[in-house]
């Protein structure tokens, strides 16, 4: 069974600062995993994705992911945290065998303090 | 280009009612996909439509069902409402090419259903 976990509910960071926001996945066959950012009462919006190829993947508003076969990882990054940057985050995957199914970790809400 | 757009934006319904929810395409889009977001969760797979077929399903039972129109607009239904139906109904569009698979995912602002 596909699956991804975040396993922090909640991360606090000041402003200026770097983040990351963790995700590891569980998947058969290929992964292509996927970022998205949720603002209050509104929907998904695509961060960036990693499909093949390089890595490291950079995405929108100055975000970046790295990814990490060995570990089944796919921690979200950003080198200086925005106070409008909190949001909560979800993690996603796709697979070759489900490909128009996303599977969603629980999210992590990020708190960015000025 | 406009976006995935959802209606209504908030609805309130009794146990054991039905609800419709509607979701309107990304322009040039042909594939609708529905995930239920409960509170604290992550979006969990619903359905997918493409070429107005069922073509893709999840853990939901028969009283979650859907429709899709030869405008790509789409419908969810859900009768006989549970209390643990309520819950966040996003709508994603995207383009089908090859063998029905979907890219470029558009979601909408979804619908936030409560059962009273």
């Amino acid at each position: 069974a596909q699956s991804v976990a975040q396993p922090e509910d909640q991360v606090n960071v000041a402003e200026g600062n770097p983040l990351t926001v963790k995700c590891t996945y569980s998947v058969s066959g290929n992964p292509y995993l996927f970022w998205y950012v949720q603002y209050p009462n509104r929907g998904l919006q695509f961060l960036l994705k990693y499909i093949t190829g390089d890595n490291l993947v950079k995405g929108s508003y100055g975000f970046e992911a790295e990814f990490n076969k060995s570990q089944t990882s796919f921690h979200l990054k950003k080198p200086s945290a925005l106070v409008s940057d909190s949001a909560l985050y979800f993690c996603a995957v796709r697979t070759i065998y489900n490909f128009n199914k996303f599977y969603f970790g629980s999210g992590t809400k990020l708190n960015v303090k000025p | 280009e406009t976006g995935v757009t959802q209606s209504p934006t908030h609805l309130i319904k009794t146990r054991g009612q039905q609800v419709t929810l509607r979701c309107s395409s990304q322009s040039g889009h042909n594939t609708v996909s529905w995930y239920q977001q409960a509170l604290g969760q992550g979006p969990q797979f619903i359905f997918q439509y493409y070429r107005e077929e069922e073509n893709g399903r999840g853990n939901f039972p028969p009283r979650f069902s859907g429709l899709q129109f030869p405008n790509y607009s789409s419908e969810l239904n859900v009768n006989a409402l549970e209390l643990d139906d309520s819950a966040l109904y996003l709508c994603a569009s995207s383009l089908a090419r090859d063998r029905g698979r979907s890219y470029g995912y558009t979601f909408g602002s979804g619908t936030r259903l409560t059962v009273v």
